[in-house]
């Protein structure tokens, strides 16, 4: 079964709204989790490192202030996207390690978000 | 630099032959970790396949194996008996360092995988 859920699976909304996605590693605890964007035809591409505790690093070009992360507890991870304009609109997806064993990195279902 | 290259954009194979996906990496580090996900249209990454850079033997997992050539950086995935439900979209990614908890992943462009009768 899943070990990490992302929620909503999909989501529309309106220009200028922000939206949340929730990631959470369902039967482990996770100090780290990582957020990707996929646009469609294309790779995913790391946006930000989630910690728990403590500010999210964001990787060159995203910005913080429109992707808001926040890492309250140990099995959550939340994404914001503020003031969503339809350049906002793609997928995205959580990854959350286990520490035990780290050769498996497992996603969540991911959140196909349309801004319109 | 890439640092994880997908060479085939789109592969075609029979039901039931074998099938190679071409992955090539580049890193400095000693230590990194290897990784292939199948993303089916529903979009979600299933994890395949982990190959670690000490690891001697090529990994291997059910129909799954991945053929890990160190010195020429590459970590092939070679699907055996293809099925239908095979077809999807198939990332090579790498993780630099083996800290564990796992590390950021850096994933290729992909291959698109159609599994035909």
């Amino acid at each position: 079964g899943a070990v990490v859920s992302q929620h909503p699976s999909w989501v529309i909304c309106k220009s200028g709204t922000s939206v949340k996605i929730e990631c959470r590693s369902l039967d482990f605890q996770a100090t780290t989790m990582f957020w990707y964007r996929q646009f469609p035809k294309q790779s995913l591409m790391l946006m930000a490192t989630s910690n728990e505790g403590s500010k999210a690093t964001y990787e060159q070009g995203v910005e913080k202030d429109k992707f808001l992360i926040n890492h309250a507890s140990l099995t959550l991870s939340t994404l914001t996207v503020t003031s969503a304009h339809p350049e906002d609109s793609s997928f995205y997806i959580c990854s959350a390690p286990r520490k035990a064993r780290d050769t498996e990195a497992f996603f969540g279902q991911g959140t196909r978000l349309t801004v319109v | 630099a890439q640092k994880i290259t997908q060479t085939q954009p789109g592969m075609f194979v029979q039901e039931k032959e074998a099938v190679t996906l071409d992955c090539t990496y580049d890193t400095s580090d000693q230590s990194y970790g290897l990784f292939w996900y199948k993303q089916p249209s529903s979009g979600e990454m299933i994890f395949l396949i982990y190959q670690g850079s000490y690891d001697e033997q090529n990994a291997t997992e059910g129909r799954y194996s991945l053929n890990f050539q160190k010195a020429r950086k590459s970590a092939n995935l070679v699907i055996s008996a293809s099925q239908l439900g095979d077809s999807a979209m198939y990332f090579c990614a790498m993780r630099e360092g083996m800290t564990g908890g796992g590390n950021k992943l850096t994933f290729g462009t992909g291959t698109q995988l159609k599994v035909e009768l």
